[in-house]
C-alpha cells in the first residue's frame, strides 16, 4: 500500500504563502492515483482542497481554486500544494492522500499542522 | 450543492452495543459514490466502507454499511473499546470531487 508523509513549515505569516510537499513510496507518483490533499481545522471537519494527476488533469474544490496550486514532481516521487494570500482561517492540520480512482481516498499521510500567524 | 448532514452529533455507547449512525444528503446521491472514514485523535482517517456497503481491506466485520438515495448508514453491529472515534461520511461528484460529512462522534 501506499505510503505519504508531508512535509513543510509548520508556521506561515498572514497573506504569505503555504507551500507543502507529499513524499510517495510503496507506489509509483507515476500510477493512476490521483493525489490530493485534504484539510482539517483543529476541532474541526475535513475540507478536500483538491487533487492531481500524471495527466495533468488537476481538479481544485471551488471555494479555493483561485488560490491553490497543486503539481507532481516525478523525479522525486513527491507531489506539492502551493496556497496564496493564507489567512488564520487557513490554519489546520494538512493531509496528502491517494485515491485509485474509484470514488474514495484509499490512503493518508499522517498530517501536518499548519499555524497562521505573524 | 448537495450537502451532507450526519446525525447523531455524538452518541454515547458502551461496549458491545451496537452503533447506527446516519448520513443523510439534500439530493439523491448514487451509492457509488459514498464512503465512511474512522477517525481518532491525532490520527488520519482510515478509510471503513466505500460504494455505501464494501468494507475497505483489513476491515472487520462488524463494520457494515448500507443505505440509497438520500440516507446511508454505517452500523457497528458491537463496540469494541478500539471503535470509539469519529465517523465521516464522504461523498464524490465529478465537478466538486469529495465532500465530508461534519461527522459523529463515539464516545463512551
Amino acid at each position: 500500500q501506499v505510503q505519504l508523509q508531508e512535509s513543510g513549515p509548520g508556521l506561515v505569516k498572514p497573506s504569505g504563502t503555504l507551500s507543502l510537499t507529499c513524499a510517495v513510496s510503496g507506489d509509483s507518483i507515476n500510477s493512476g492515483n490521483w493525489w490530493s490533499w485534504i484539510r482539517q481545522p483543529p476541532g474541526k471537519g475535513l475540507e478536500w482542497i483538491g487533487e492531481v494527476h500524471r495527466s495533468g488533469n488537476n481538479k481544485y474544490n471551488p471555494s479555493l481554486e483561485s488560490r491553490v496550486t497543486m503539481s507532481i514532481d516525478k523525479s522525486k516521487s513527491q507531489f506539492s500544494l502551493n496556497l496564496t494570500s493564507v489567512s488564520a482561517a487557513d490554519a489546520a492540520v494538512y493531509f496528502c492522500a491517494a485515491s485509485s480512482g474509484y470514488f474514495r481516498i484509499d490512503s493518508w499521510g499522517q498530517g501536518t499542522l499548519v499555524t497562521v500567524s505573524s | 450543492e448537495i450537502v451532507l448532514t450526519q446525525s447523531p452529533g455524538t452518541l454515547s455507547l458502551s461496549p458491545g452495543e451496537r452503533a447506527t449512525l446516519s448520513c443523510r444528503a439534500s439530493q439523491s446521491v448514487s451509492s457509488t459514490y459514498v464512503a465512511w472514514y474512522q477517525q481518532k485523535p491525532g490520527q488520519a482517517p482510515r478509510l471503513l466502507i466505500y460504494g455505501a456497503s464494501s468494507r475497505a481491506t483489513g476491515i472487520p466485520d462488524r463494520f457494515s454499511g448500507s443505505g440509497s438515495g438520500t440516507d446511508f448508514t454505517l452500523t457497528i453491529s458491537r463496540m469494541e473499546p478500539e471503535d470509539f472515534a469519529v465517523y465521516y461520511c464522504q461523498r464524490y461528484d465529478t465537478s466538486s470531487r469529495y465532500t465530508f460529512g461534519p461527522g459523529t462522534k463515539l464516545e463512551i
